[in-house]
Parts: C-alpha cells; structure tokens; sequence
C-alpha cells in the first residue's frame, strides 16, 4: 500500500515564483489536508478537504490554493512564493470521523523560498 | 480558543525511564485527543488517542492521562527506549465531522542508551 504520496520531497523556490506540491492517496478517504510543520509551531492547516468537490479553509490558508476534483488527489498552489512559506509541508488524509480517526500522513514536501 | 499548549518543549530520559509530556487545551468543544509521533524524514504517525468519556487509555508503554475538569492531557512513555527517541505532538480535535486537527507545538525526546 502506498498510502499518501507527496511530490516533490525538496524544492527551492525564487520569490514570486509558483508551484504546485502534489498529494496523492490510496485508500479511498474522504478527508484530507495540507498541514506546514515550522520548528517550534506544531503543525499548522492550511486547507483541508471533506470529499471531491469541497474545499475550506484552515488556520493559515493565505498565500496557497487548492482544489479536489477527485477523491485521489488533492494539490497545494502556492501563486507568488514568499521567504514566510518556507516549511516543511505534509499531506494527510482520514477515513470519516469516528471512535478512533486515524490521519494518514505523507512523507512531507521541504520547501525552501530565497 | 483553538490553542493547544503542549510542554516541555525537549526531553531527555536515561534507557528504561519514565517520559512524560503534558498538553492543555482551552476549546471545550473538543472530544478527541491523539498523540503523534515523528521520525527525523517522516511523517507523524498516529501513536494513541483517547476521548474523554474515559480518564486513562494504556496501551503498551504507552498511556494517556485525561483530566477533563483541568482541561489537561499527558502522555506517558514507561520504560523509554532509544528508539522511541523522536518528536511527539499531542493535537485535538472535535465532533465537527471534518477530522481537522489543532496540534500542539511538539516535544523532541531523545533517549540516551
């Protein structure tokens, strides 16, 4: 199983450059999420997703897009990079909230912008 | 209040000690209390959860105590082991059907042999 499947691992952005970090899962979840892990902060949202289609956004979803046309994948834009979004990104996905609700985490994008 | 508050910020436990990582929360709304686990390179994985119909959740050296009326929830490491040196984030989340988590600021553990 392959679970969640982020592209790139690194990346180095210019300022005012864009680009897109890649999620991708497997198992058929409905939920999922972008989180960024800066040292110190904990892992923060910035969009999450309940199912194709619908998108919201989390605790710091400035400066990023994304959408969900399909249940698989679920993309992170980032339009004009600046230095504040360097961080390390990780995708996640959950089966629908229950008991125990376990969110798949992926390996993580580190994203530098200089 | 979304914050969760998590302390201390590192830890460091001789082989076979006890760690311990304590979290506080403000949202009362919030029913569901996981703890995660991070790998230098990985992705945190889900290490134990609780919700708090319950005081205490044990599961092998690891258990969480919940403190409802204190708003508090810890997580204990018996028997520490070096390769559970890692960082631990404690997060909650509640019934809001979108699993949407708010974690705390993460614990780097390191176990000397």
């Amino acid at each position: 199983n392959a679970g969640v499947t982020q592209t790139p691992k690194f990346r180095i952005l210019k300022i005012g450059q864009s680009m897109t970090l890649q999620c991708t899962q497997d198992m058929n979840h409905n939920y999922m999420y972008w989180y960024r892990q800066d040292p110190g902060m904990g892992l923060k949202l910035i969009y999450y997703s309940v199912g194709a289609g619908i998108t919201d956004k989390g605790e710091v979803p400035n400066g990023y897009n994304v959408s969900r046309s399909t249940t698989e994948d679920f993309p992170l834009r980032l339009e004009l990079a600046a230095p504040s979004q360097t961080s390390v990104y990780f995708c996640a996905s959950s089966p629908p909230t229950g008991a125990i609700t376990e969110a798949f985490f992926g390996q993580g994008t580190r994203l530098t912008v200089v | 209040q979304q914050q969760v508050k998590q302390s201390p910020q590192s830890l460091i436990v001789q082989k076979g000690g006890i760690s311990i990582i304590n979290c506080a929360y403000e949202n009362t709304a919030f029913d569901y209390f996981p703890w995660y686990q991070q790998f230098p390179g990985k992705g945190p994985a889900l290490l134990i959860a609780i919700r708090p119909d319950v005081s205490e959740k044990k599961e092998g050296r690891f258990t969480i105590s919940f403190n409802k009326s204190a708003k508090q929830f810890s997580l204990h490491i018996m028997d520490s082991q070096p390769g559970d040196s890692a960082t631990y984030f404690c997060a909650a989340s509640d019934s809001g059907n979108t699993g949407k988590l708010i974690f705390g600021q993460g614990t780097t553990l390191q176990v000397k042999p």
